[in-house]
């Protein structure tokens, strides 16, 4: 049963526009949320993470918002560039579960 | 800057074979881990381990082994590879394995003919 789910396996948008990235999730015991970035032939990095706790999480152009009473989790990027192009995936803490991924292209 | 470091980067075996995927990681963390990402599946947990000699099961553990005999490593062997273990596995190390971000490395592409 996949309890994080990204819906949306690609996204295009242009440079300089803002890129919204989705994710939901089913168990209500998770507590901590991660957005991992993956560029190909390459391993998974963290960009940002928000606790339960909190509604919004902020780093430079990444922000990631949380929704508990509906199980959602979004990540905006702002303006986005075209380096952002790749995979982003969606995880939750505790039990490591990942989401399908999204892949993003940012179009010059 | 090492940091979490995987061998080989490409393997292709023959159904029946085994080997073992290594992992090693310089950072001191407790927490280590394997996950294989599938097309559409996203990242699933194998094994994981929260510190030396303790490993347990994740999502998808059958047909897999680990052991965690020092904090740096954590192999991860195939005892009779199929077909269906054709995946591109990562191995990854965090402080704690709980609300704190993962380092993976680069990751091992097997395919099982």
């Amino acid at each position: 049963d996949q309890q994080v789910k990204q819906n949306s396996p690609s996204l295009s948008v242009q440079e300089g526009r803002i890129s919204i990235l989705n994710c939901d999730y089913t168990n209500s015991m998770f507590d901590y949320f991660l957005w991992y970035k993956k560029y190909p032939a390459e391993g998974p990095t963290f960009l940002i993470s928000i606790s339960s706790i909190k509604d919004k999480n902020e780093d430079g152009r990444f922000t990631v918002f949380l929704n508990k009473s509906a199980k959602h989790l979004s990540l905006h990027i702002v303006p986005s560039q075209p380096g952002d192009s790749a995979v982003y995936f969606c995880a939750a803490s505790p039990e490591g579960r990942f989401g399908a991924g999204t892949r993003l292209t940012v179009k010059p | 800057n090492a940091g979490v470091t995987q061998t080989p980067k490409f393997q292709v075996l023959k159904t029946g074979q085994s080997m073992t995927l290594q992992c090693a990681q310089d950072m001191n963390h407790e927490y280590m881990s394997w996950y294989r990402q599938d097309p559409g599946m996203g990242l699933r947990l194998i094994h994981y381990s929260v510190g030396a000699g303790i490993t347990d099961q994740g999502e998808v553990p059958n047909g897999y082994n680990v052991s965690r005999s020092t904090t740096e490593d954590f192999p991860l062997r195939l005892l009779s590879a199929a077909p269906s273990q054709t995946s591109v596995y990562f191995c990854a190390s965090s402080v704690t394995g709980e609300n704190t971000e993962a380092f993976f490395g680069q990751g091992t592409r097997l395919t099982v003919v």
